[in-house]
């Protein structure tokens, strides 16, 4: 049971590139998160969606975008990479009711922007 | 917007129980605690959440008073794997129709370091 899986683990990327994180869970989860983690900080919230087809913006969204083509499937987008982004990246997902219903993490995509 | 504060850092000794307490003064009527446990290079992983009173499951309990503005999570008996952070969590996406995603930051969390 693979449940939150992130693709890549790992990248390393000029400033002005771009790149797509993906994350695919198997739960059958209608949401879906995604959050970045900096040394020393917690986890701030990106985007979001509540279900195929939607997309929100979290805490800290300037600078990604995301789409939910798929229920399974959340991709965070950076289309111009800047060092700032360098982080962590969680993605997260979790049936309805995201008070109540505890988030499902991946392992995280560590990215850094030269 | 119901933020947390919680204790930086904690020490402990293996055997020992410990009690992690989290501040959340503008907590919402719906909104229920949830914590959970972050090892390095991993993604955080759900422990126990409540809503009130006391709530008990095979790795920890949570307490949470009446007036439901703070709440501690106690891990009874620790070992060294239990050292990791310890994040509190209080809030909830309201409605996709521009209800926001209100309280979903995990703040600085609490590093828990157990020793021999």
């Amino acid at each position: 049971n693979a449940g939150v899986t992130q693709t890549p683990k790992f990248r390393v990327l000029k400033t002005g590139q771009s790149m797509t994180l993906l994350c695919a869970q198997d739960m059958n989860h209608e949401y879906m998160y995604w959050y970045r983690q900096d040394p020393g900080m917690g986890l701030r919230l990106i985007h979001y969606s509540v279900g195929e087809g939607t997309t929100a913006k979290g805490e800290v969204p300037d600078g990604y975008n995301v789409s939910r083509l798929k229920k399974q499937n959340f991709l965070l987008g950076l289309e111009s990479a800047a060092p700032s982004q360098t982080s962590v990246y969680f993605c997260a997902s979790s049936q309805p009711g995201t008070g109540k219903q505890p988030q499902h993490f991946g392992d995280g995509t560590r990215l850094s922007i030269l | 917007l119901a933020k947390t504060t919680q204790p930086i850092s904690m020490d402990s000794y293996e055997g020992q129980e410990v009690n992690i307490t989290c501040s959340h003064n503008n907590i919402a009527t719906n909104d229920y605690i949830t914590w959970y446990q972050q090892f390095p290079s991993q993604g955080p992983r759900f422990i126990i959440q409540g809503y009130k009173t006391k709530v008990t499951n095979e790795v920890a309990s949570l307490f949470i008073p009446a007036d439901r503005k703070s709440s501690t999570l106690s891990l009874p008996r620790v070992s060294l794997s239990d050292t990791a952070v310890y994040y509190c969590l209080v809030g909830d996406i309201r409605s996709y129709s521009g209800g926001g995603a209100d309280g979903l930051t995990f703040g600085k969390g609490t590093h828990l370091i157990i020793q021999p």
